[in-house]
């Protein structure tokens, strides 16, 4: 399976301010994704991003909060703007195995999001 | 809608077997996967089933049942490390590659 590394870990960041989240993944993928989980809860998926188009939001998640870049197979970033307390979340990146008969996710450790 | 259902929180014994239920109601199914996650950490992949019957991985196994809707994941001579959020996912909405995740089983084990 792939190994995915995200930075950064952790960030404290004040209200009003954006961060940009970076997926690095150490072979190429054509499906990358990022989620979301609030403390205590399950997995919400913001959007696929796949190389070479624009990236597909879910119900709920629009591109000018959370606009995703991927500019090539291995990489990829999410910002969280315009920051406010209700944003303070993990956030992850996944990508889909690259056999592609199961469709299997691996995630990447996540990053710790706390907006004051 | 979509909606994946699973208990919220479930404790068991070290050494015992738990099951811990996944039902499910989505607009199309191309597979089924659980995952462990623990506190602060990523979730880890344990299982895929897209046939009914039960495929087993050590002291994993998991269940499905298509035309009922459900899967478990059973866990077996049971260790203090199994203590983690156990979560289904359901893939296959027509047109994607999505998963729909549900809302995770908290298990403790106890000593």
């Amino acid at each position: 399976s792939a190994v995915i590394s995200q930075k950064p870990s952790r960030d404290i960041c004040q209200r009003g301010t954006s961060l940009t989240i970076q997926c690095q993944v150490d072979s190429q993928v054509t499906m990358m994704f990022w989620y979301r989980q609030q403390p205590g809860q399950s997995l919400t998926l913001i959007a696929t991003a796949n190389q070479g188009s624009e990236a597909t939001y879910e119900s709920g998640f629009v591109i000018d909060k959370f606009p995703i870049s991927r500019p090539n197979l291995t990489f990829s970033t999410l910002t969280v703007s315009n920051m406010s307390p209700e944003d303070s979340s993990i956030y992850l990146c996944s990508v889909e195995d690259n056999d592609r008969t199961t469709d299997t996710q691996y995630f990447g450790p996540g990053t710790r999001l706390t907006v004051l | 809608g979509q909606n994946i259902d699973q208990p919220t929180e479930m404790t068991a014994t070290e050494g015992a077997i738990v099951q811990i239920n996944c039902t499910y109601q989505t607009s199309g199914f191309n597979g089924l996967f659980w995952y462990q996650q623990h506190a602060g950490e990523a979730p880890t992949f344990l299982s895929y089933n897209v046939l009914d019957g039960l495929e087993e991985k050590g002291r994993f196994s998991s269940f499905l049942s298509r035309s009922k809707g459900y899967s478990y994941l059973l866990l077996k001579e049971l260790q203090m490390k199994d203590s983690a959020s156990y979560l289904c996912a359901v893939t296959g909405l027509p047109g994607t590659y999505k998963y729909i995740f549900g809302t995770g089983t908290r298990l403790k084990v106890l000593a």
